[in-house]
């Protein structure tokens, strides 16, 4: 298995560009979720979902947009990146059997905006 | 929100110290979990602790959960060059995790 996988690794934006990261997971996991961190502190959670076809805002979701069209992938949208945007991303996934689930997370994603 | 607090946000110690986090809650917490990040890694889940006052052992690391269930510490006994990284508490809800902001360890050889 390869756990859960990022898409790209490192990436470089202009302002205002758009870019889409993907996540993919191949544990059969309900849960998937988008974190960011940034030097220093803790993740922060953008959007979660808790099975295909759902997703729901976490605690910083301006900004960004995600889709659940696949129970193994979910995606981040950047509409149009700011510098403030500039971090790194983490993707999660998690059985989703009850509230008690463990998280098992990406290799990140570092973006940069100019 | 429902956040968890954590201290201290930096420990440097010698090798063979022992070294201590601390994790707070101002409400009550359902489970408490434990995570390491490497240096340029990603966050690894170590352990979850659900029971009042549960003590869980893993080697040389011994996790605490408090009776009122608002707090919560991770103790390493001897540190080696290997323990280093940011360790983070989290606490789930529905689905939801939210993370302290982490204790960063360096081990000085």
């Amino acid at each position: 298995n390869a756990g859960v996988t990022q898409t790209p690794k490192f990436r470089v934006l202009k302002t205002g560009q758009s870019m889409t990261l993907l996540c993919a997971q191949d544990m059969n996991h309900e849960y998937m979720y988008w974190y960011r961190q940034d030097p220093g502190m803790g993740l922060r959670l953008i959007h979660y979902s808790v099975g295909e076809g759902t997703t729901a805002k976490g605690e910083v979701p301006d900004g960004y947009n995600v889709s659940r069209l696949k129970k193994q992938n979910f995606l981040l949208g950047l509409e149009s990146a700011a510098p403030s945007q500039t971090s790194v991303y983490f993707c999660a996934s998690s059985y989703g059997r009850d509230s008690t689930d463990t998280q098992y997370f990406g290799p990140g994603t570092r973006l940069t905006v100019l | 929100g429902q956040q968890v607090m954590q201290i201290p946000q930096y420990q440097h110690v010698q090798e063979g110290e022992d070294f201590t986090t601390y994790c707070n809650s101002s409400t009550t917490l359902s489970n408490i979990q434990w995570y390491k990040q490497r240096p340029g890694g990603h966050p690894v889940f170590l352990i979850q602790l659900v029971k009042s006052g549960e003590v869980k052992k893993q080697k040389r690391l011994t996790f605490q959960f408090g009776e009122a269930k608002k707090n919560s510490s991770l103790h390493i006994t001897a540190t080696q060059t290997t323990d280093v990284g940011t360790y983070f508490c989290a606490r789930t809800n529905a689905g939801k995790s939210t993370f302290g902001d982490g204790t960063t360890l360096t081990v000085k050889p």
